[in-house]
């Protein structure tokens, strides 16, 4: 079982906002890092630093953070953010890198 | 560009072993950790370990000592993962990735390299 919590599955109306959410304890003392991986394709940092955005991930992409939880959100979601989504971080002593199990979302 | 270049698909048989190789370019190799991940099939990922480039000193997450080994070769910027033994279970994509630091993560990843463990 993963230490970091993603719910498996979320569908948006195409245009509208959705949040995927991250809980784990370790998410108090570090942020979460944010993936999508598309199929047959390796991850990309879509958030990190808790609401950082790597050069040519668009703004509709943001994370932001509140106790053992940690959130993306992705505003008026485009058929191309049809993807899985993983947050990442640390676990809570610090020792080794966790990865909640995946977000798979649907954007109808 | 900054770009981490896997080796390509392994089809191996059970006990066989395999060397997986991840190629780092357009930028100071020994300047950043390199992790390594897997994903088995239709599953999330899951750390294996990383390798501090400049102590070349390897650590090992919980069920990846033993049969796995992380090693180096700085002098052509290319980081190895050996499977020993290999076992059905051990069939996944694995990724090498390259660490920025606690808040950043893992920002380059390879391409991926497919293990395929079938007799």
């Amino acid at each position: 079982s993963s230490e970091l919590t993603q719910d498996p599955a979320v569908s948006v109306a195409l245009g509208q906002t959705v949040r995927i959410t991250c809980q784990g304890d370790s998410l108090r003392s570090y942020y979460a890092i944010w993936y999508q991986q598309k199929p047959g394709q390796p991850p990309i940092v879509v958030i990190h630093a808790k609401n950082n955005r790597p050069s040519g991930i668009p703004d509709r992409f943001s994370g932001s953070s509140s106790g053992s939880t940690a959130s993306l959100t992705i505003s008026g979601a485009q058929a191309e953010d049809e993807a899985d989504y993983y947050c990442n971080s640390r676990d809570s002593s610090g020792n080794r890198w966790v990865f909640g199990g995946g977000t798979k979302l649907a954007v109808l | 560009q900054v770009q981490l270049v896997q080796s390509g698909s392994e089809l191996k048989k059970p006990g066989a072993a395999v060397k997986v190789s991840c190629k780092a370019s357009g930028y100071s190799f020994t300047t950043y950790a390199i992790n390594w991940v897997r994903q088995a099939p239709g599953q999330g990922f899951e750390w294996m370990g990383w390798i501090n480039t400049n102590t070349w000193n390897p650590t090992y997450a919980q069920g990846f000592s033993g049969r796995f080994v992380f090693s180096l070769d700085t002098s052509v910027s290319t980081a190895y993962l050996q499977i020993s033994s290999l076992k059905a279970e051990d069939t996944a994509v694995y990724y090498c990735a390259r660490e920025v630091d606690y808040s950043d993560g893992m920002d380059v990843w390879g391409q991926g390299t497919t293990v395929t463990v079938s007799s």
